[in-house]
């Protein structure tokens, strides 16, 4: 059974620092891994889809990055701004099984 | 450009009565998914459809039934409502199958069981 792990839960940064979210899943047979924005109370928003045979994916100031051996994704967010304060949601699908499986995200709060 | 619609976008119900959520993907997507994301948790997979039929099922209560329509659009319909099926459901879309390609999710809609 394939889990998602996100690391920290929670993290607060000054404005205009640079930083990166962890994600870890156990079973590295995945199709694909996307990264989510979801603001409180509200929808899910992607951010940056990743393939299996792709080692990394950029947007703007948001860079996505795979390693697939070892189970692990990061998402870079460059000069960060309080409008990235939300939660981050890193979801993996496995070959053969199309559902998403979510971690439990982490909490980004910019302090202005 | 068009996204995936859920309606409604909030529900009030009384316990062991039934709700009914909608769901219209994005043109010419063919796949549709459900989530229910409880009070501070992570989107839990429910079940999919592919073409109007059923293609992966996950932690769906019995008491929980959905179907994809001739038009695509998806129903998920609860009976028997308890308290902690009060969450956030949420519907999402693709074109094709086996998580090809992006899922777009829509907005939710928020359930409360009192």
């Amino acid at each position: 059974k394939q889990e998602v792990t996100q690391i920290p839960a929670a993290l607060s940064v000054p404005e205009g620092e640079n930083l990166v979210l962890n994600c870890s899943f156990t079973d590295s047979a995945i199709y694909n891994l996307q990264w989510f924005r979801q603001d409180p109370g509200k929808g899910l928003t992607s951010l940056l889809l990743i393939q299996s045979s792709q080692r990394e994916q950029t947007s703007g100031r948001l860079n996505a990055s795979l390693d697939k051996s070892s189970g692990r994704s990061t998402l870079y967010i460059a000069a960060s701004q309080p409008g990235d304060s939300a939660t981050y949601l890193c979801a993996v699908s496995n070959f053969g099984n199309e559902k998403l499986t979510f971690g439990t995200g982490t909490r980004l709060t910019i302090i202005p | 450009a068009a996204g995936v619609i859920q309606s409604p976008r909030h529900l009030i119900k009384e316990k062991r009565e039934t709700a009914t959520l909608k769901c219209y993907p994005i043109p010419r997507h063919d796949t549709v998914y459900w989530y229910q994301q409880g009070p501070g948790q992570d989107p839990q997979f429910l079940i999919s459809f592919y073409e109007k039929m059923q293609s992966d099922k996950g932690s769906i209560p019995d008491r929980f039934s959905a179907q994809q329509f001739s038009d695509y659009h998806s129903e998920l319909n609860m009976s028997s409502l308890e308290l902690g099926d009060s969450a956030l459901y949420f519907c999402a879309s693709s074109a094709g199958q086996f998580g090809a390609n992006v899922l777009t999710f829509g907005a939710g809609s928020r359930l409360t069981v009192l």
